[in-house]
């Protein structure tokens, strides 16, 4: 059965180092997601990708961060300087364009643990 | 700011019996509506997801929504000790819009 995966499966970083989190979303899918964790609390959206554009991001998704479709199968969260608050898990989804008037399914990517010291 | 509230948990049930799992949402705009498991440590797992007003069975699980009321529930019958993890409610909008998440509610099933 098609998955999302993600790489790495752990990163650990200085404070104000850049980080590169990478997905290969399910092949057919369109959309792209990326969501983060924080450990004990709920899981937040922080932005969608369609059609090589941002088409939503969250409030949590600053300047420091950016997304890009690099090739027809990866899909990255950068953040460009880390700070300890961005410690989290960071989940990538994928969802197909369905049309059926809600939002479609989105499977979620076994995610990234980012660790910032 | 909108919100999707889950009951509070943790939850415990006993194995064969059934958990029933809680949901209100405060967007009257969202359509579509999705449980995931999360087992700790783990990605959140897809599995229900409803659209319309009433219930969707699939297996041991079913989905139940009220629109008018804003309130999503999840039933697991004959739960297992597998079935142990936070289960997760989920609201969309639209095709592709993002997915707001409850806190979860934690099961417990004791064999």
């Amino acid at each position: 059965e098609p998955e999302v995966t993600q790489t790495p499966s752990h990163q650990v970083t200085q404070m104000g180092q850049e980080v590169i989190l990478r997905c290969v979303p399910i092949s057919n899918h369109l959309y792209f997601y990326w969501y983060r964790q924080i450990l004990g609390q709920k899981v937040e959206f922080l932005v969608s990708f369609y059609n090589n554009e941002i088409s939503e991001k969250s409030e949590i998704f600053d300047d420091q961060f950016s997304v890009e479709r690099p090739d027809g199968s990866n899909f990255t969260l950068k953040i460009r300087s880390t700070k300890l608050e961005d410690s989290a898990m960071y989940f990538c989804a994928s969802s197909a364009l369905i049309g059926r008037g809600g939002g479609d399914e989105q499977f979620f990517g076994p995610g990234t643990r980012l660790t910032v010291l | 700011q909108k919100e999707v509230e889950q009951n509070s948990g943790p939850l415990s049930v006993p194995e064969g019996a059934i958990a029933s799992l809680n949901c209100t949402y405060s967007d009257r705009g969202s359509q579509s509506f999705f449980w995931y498991r999360q087992y700790s440590g783990k990605s959140p797992e897809l599995i229900m997801f409803i659209y319309s007003n009433g219930d969707k069975e699939d297996g041991r699980f079913t989905a139940q929504l009220n629109k008018a009321s804003q309130y999503v529930s999840l039933l697991i019958r004959d739960s297992q000790p597998s079935d142990s993890a936070t289960y997760l409610c989920a609201s969309g909008e639209t095709s592709g819009s993002r997915l707001t998440f409850g806190e979860g509610t934690q099961l417990t099933v004791n064999p």
